[in-house]
């Protein structure tokens, strides 16, 4: 199937720690991007990455970094984390930035983060 | 104050009820997309709008964008449960980012 899919899909972690999530697409698109869902529902960007150079990078506090090996993953490792932290964090793709604008981005199916 | 605010945040209606949700902003967007979101999985884009008064149909929803490209409309006819998910619209101002709206959850009810 083609798509975008992240792993974990839950993920549950003590204050402090340090983790990853990943991101893979296999649709061919050049631009990659990290969006935090709140409790609220509200999506907010973090980070956007474009042929594996960083195009975005939001207010988002440093301990949040993404790294793109090649233009079809995009990672994001936290450090200590935080229990602010705990949201659900999607990964998207779109074929590039201009024409992001006018066919929308393919999103993956989220990480559900808790710091407890 | 968020760029785009939905309305209503919250609806909830019958099988078959008409209903219309709606994306306003005071900015000017380039494009304006609506997404659909079910529990569990990330949004999925419906259409995307991007000339003032341009009016699509998908099935039983309807997407208009206004004539000034500030604000969007998005028009279920006979809602149907499969209908029931959160309704997000995105703008784009210029070439910047896509922007996220702050949402409807729409029910359903059978």
């Amino acid at each position: 199937d083609t798509a975008v899919s992240q792993t974990p899909k839950y993920l549950v972690t003590q204050m402090g720690n340090d983790k990853s999530i990943k991101c893979e697409q296999n649709l061919g698109h050049d631009t990659m991007y990290w969006y935090k869902q709140d409790s609220k529902k509200f999506l907010k960007i973090m980070f956007s990455y474009n042929n594996k150079e960083l195009i975005i990078n939001e207010t988002v506090p440093n301990r949040f970094s993404p790294k793109s090996p090649d233009k079809a993953h995009l990672n994001l490792h936290i450090n200590s984390l935080e229990l602010g932290d705990s949201a659900v964090y999607f990964c998207a793709s779109s074929q590039d930035w201009d024409r992001a604008l006018n066919y929308g981005y393919t999103f993956g199916s989220g990480t559900r983060l808790t710091v407890v | 104050t968020q760029l785009l605010e939905q309305s209503p945040q919250f609806l909830s209606i019958q099988e078959g009820e008409n209903l219309t949700v709606y994306c306003n902003s005071s900015s000017v967007f380039s494009s304006l997309q609506w997404y659909r979101q079910e529990p569990g999985e990330g949004p999925v884009l419906l259409v995307t709008v991007v000339t003032g008064g341009e009016v699509k149909k998908l099935k039983r929803l309807t997407f208009q964008f206004g004539d000034a490209r500030k604000d969007s409309s998005l028009h279920i006819t006979a809602a149907q449960p499969g209908d029931t998910g959160l309704y997000l619209c995105a703008g784009v101002l210029g070439n910047e980012k896509l922007t996220f709206g702050t949402g409807t959850r729409l029910t359903i009810i059978p």
